[in-house]
C-alpha cells in the first residue's frame, strides 16, 4: 500500500515568517495529494490539494508544490500568523484510498 | 461542501461497555468513512460504510468491535463495542461530497470516547 512521510512533526515560527511542511510519498499510482488543517480540538479541513499533473497550486499565503519524479510535495505558508497554528496533515491518493501522513504540529508566535 | 452532524460529541464509558455513534448528513453522499484519531496522532481509516451492504475494514479493525450501519445515503452508525481503555480516541465521520474528488473529505465534529 501507499506509505506517506511528513517532515517536520513540529514547527516554531515567528510571526511574519515562512513555513514549509514537506511529505513524500512511495506510489507512483498516487494522483491526488490534499493538504488538511486541524486546530486544537476542531476537525481536520481541507485547505488545499494538488493534482498529479500540476506542479504548483496558490491559494493567497498558501501553496502547494508537487514533484512527481521525486515522490515529494511540500506546503508552503508565507507571512504566517497566528491563527495558522494547528496541526497539518498531508495525505496522498491512489485508487480511490487516501493515506495521511503523521502530521506537524505548527506554532507561529506573535 | 457538506454539514455533518455527529452525536454524542462526547462521552465517559465504562470498560466492558459499547457506545454507538451516530453522523447524519445534510446531503446524500456516496462515500462515507470512519476514522479513528488517537491523542496526538494522525487518522486511520477505520471503515467505509456502504450504503445497503456491509461495511468495508481496514487492516486490523474488526466487524465484531467496529460494527458499521449505513441505512441510507445521510446516515451511518459505527459501534465501538465491549470497550477497554485503549478505545480511548476521537472517531470522526467522514464523506466525500459528490461531485468532488475521492480525497476532498469533510469531516463531522468528532466523539472524544472516554473508557475508563
Amino acid at each position: 500500500g501507499e506509505n506517506v512521510e511528513q517532515h517536520p512533526s513540529t514547527l516554531s515560527v515567528q510571526e511574519g515568517d515562512s513555513a514549509v511542511i514537506k511529505c513524500t510519498y512511495s506510489d507512483s499510482a498516487s494522483n491526488y495529494f490534499p493538504w488538511y488543517k486541524q486546530e486544537l480540538g476542531k476537525r481536520p479541513q481541507l485547505i488545499i490539494d494538488i493534482r498529479s499533473n500540476v506542479g504548483e497550486k496558490k491559494d493567497q499565503r498558501i501553496a502547494v508544490t508537487l514533484n512527481k519524479t521525486a515522490k515529494h510535495f511540500s506546503l508552503h505558508i508565507t507571512e504566517t500568523q497566528p491563527e495558522d497554528s494547528a496541526v497539518y496533515f498531508c495525505a496522498a491518493v491512489r485508487y480511490s484510498t487516501l493515506t495521511f501522513g503523521k502530521g506537524t504540529m505548527l506554532l507561529v508566535s506573535p | 461542501s457538506a454539514v455533518i452532524s455527529q452525536k454524542p460529541s462526547r462521552d465517559i464509558c465504562q470498560r466492558g461497555t459499547s457506545l454507538t455513534i451516530q453522523c447524519q448528513v445534510d446531503s446524500q453522499v456516496t462515500m462515507m468513512f470512519w476514522y479513528r484519531q488517537q491523542p496526538g496522532q494522525s487518522l486511520t481509516l477505520i471503515a467505509t460504510a456502504n450504503q445497503g451492504s456491509e461495511a468495508t475494514y481496514e487492516s486490523g479493525f474488526v466487524i465484531d468491535k467496529f460494527p458499521i450501519s449505513r441505512p441510507n445515503l445521510t446516515f451511518s452508525t459505527l459501534t465501538v463495542s465491549n470497550m477497554s481503555p485503549e478505545d480511548s480516541s476521537i472517531y470522526l465521520c467522514s464523506v466525500v461530497p459528490t461531485g468532488r474528488e475521492t480525497g476532498e473529505l469533510f469531516f463531522g465534529e468528532g466523539s472524544r470516547l472516554t473508557v475508563l
